[in-house]
C-alpha cells in the first residue's frame, strides 16, 4: 500500500514564527502537491512538484515556499506565520501515469 | 477560478438508502476522480472515469460523466452508516502538461443515519 505521511496532525504556531510541514511517501511518486483546505472553499493547491529540485506554484503560493531535495520528501514552509493561515493543510502524491492521488493524514495548523 | 462545483453541499439519508450527488466542472478534462474523506483526515480515492468513458462502477458507486453537460454524478447504493463521509470531485485538466495537477469541488457532506 501507498503510505504519506505528513510530520504532525496537530501544531500550534505563533504569528511570525517560520514553520516546517513535511510530507513523505514511500512509493517512488514523481509528483507531490500540498493542499490546504478551508471550510466551504474545499481543497486549494498551494505548489507542486513534478521532479527533485523542481516545483511550480498552484493557486494560493503567497506567503509559502517549498523544497524537494529528494524524491520521496515534500516540504511546505511558512517563512512568516500568519492568523489567515490557520488551516488544515493535505499532502499528496502521484504517478504521471496513474493520475490518481493518495493523501497524508493531514495537518491541522492553528497560528496564534 | 477553474473550481467546479457540487451540488447538494450536504445530504442527509437513512441507512440502505441511495445517495446521488453531482459536479459540474468548466474545462475539458483528461479525467474526472472521486475521493472520499472522512471527518478531519486525508481523501481517499474513489474511482476514476475518463473522458472517453460514460459510466464506471465499482462495487457500490456508480459514476456516470456527460462531457457536453461538463457534469458528473456519484451514486452510492445502499447506503451504510460507515459511508457518512464527505465527497470530492476532482478534474484532470486535458490541455497541457499537468503533471496529475487536479482541480477539487468543494464537496458534498453525507450523513447516513443508521
Amino acid at each position: 500500500d501507498v503510505k504519506v505521511t505528513q510530520s504532525s496532525r496537530y501544531l500550534v504556531k505563533r504569528t511570525g514564527e517560520k514553520v516546517f510541514l513535511e510530507c513523505v511517501q514511500d512509493m517512488d511518486h514523481e509528483n507531490m502537491f500540498w493542499y490546504r483546505q478551508d471550510p466551504g472553499l474545499g481543497l486549494r493547491l498551494i505548489y507542486f512538484s513534478y521532479d527533485v529540485k523542481m516545483k511550480e506554484k498552484g493557486d494560493i503560493p503567497e506567503g509559502y515556499s517549498v523544497s524537494r531535495e529528494k524524491k520521496e520528501r515534500f516540504s511546505l514552509i511558512l517563512e512568516s506565520a500568519s492568523t489567515n493561515q490557520t488551516s488544515m493543510y493535505l499532502c499528496a502524491s502521484t504517478l504521471t501515469s496513474s493520475y490518481e492521488q493518495y493523501f497524508g493524514p493531514g495537518t491541522r495548523l492553528t497560528v496564534t | 477560478s477553474q473550481q467546479g462545483e457540487e451540488d447538494p453541499q450536504a445530504l442527509s439519508i437513512q441507512e440502505g438508502e441511495n445517495a446521488t450527488m453531482n459536479c459540474s466542472y468548466k474545462t475539458s478534462i483528461n479525467n474526472l476522480q472521486w475521493y472520499r474523506q472522512n471527518s478531519g483526515r486525508g481523501l481517499v480515492h474513489l474511482i476514476l472515469i475518463r473522458s472517453n468513458e460514460r459510466e464506471k462502477h465499482s462495487g457500490r458507486l456508480r459514476v456516470t460523466l456527460d462531457t457536453s453537460k461538463k457534469s458528473s454524478s456519484l451514486l452510492i447504493t445502499a447506503s451504510r452508516a460507515a459511508d457518512t463521509a464527505s465527497y470530492f470531485c476532482a478534474t484532470l485538466y486535458a490541455g497541457g502538461t499537468s503533471y496529475g495537477k487536479l482541480t477539487f469541488g468543494q464537496g458534498t457532506i453525507l450523513t447516513v443515519h443508521p
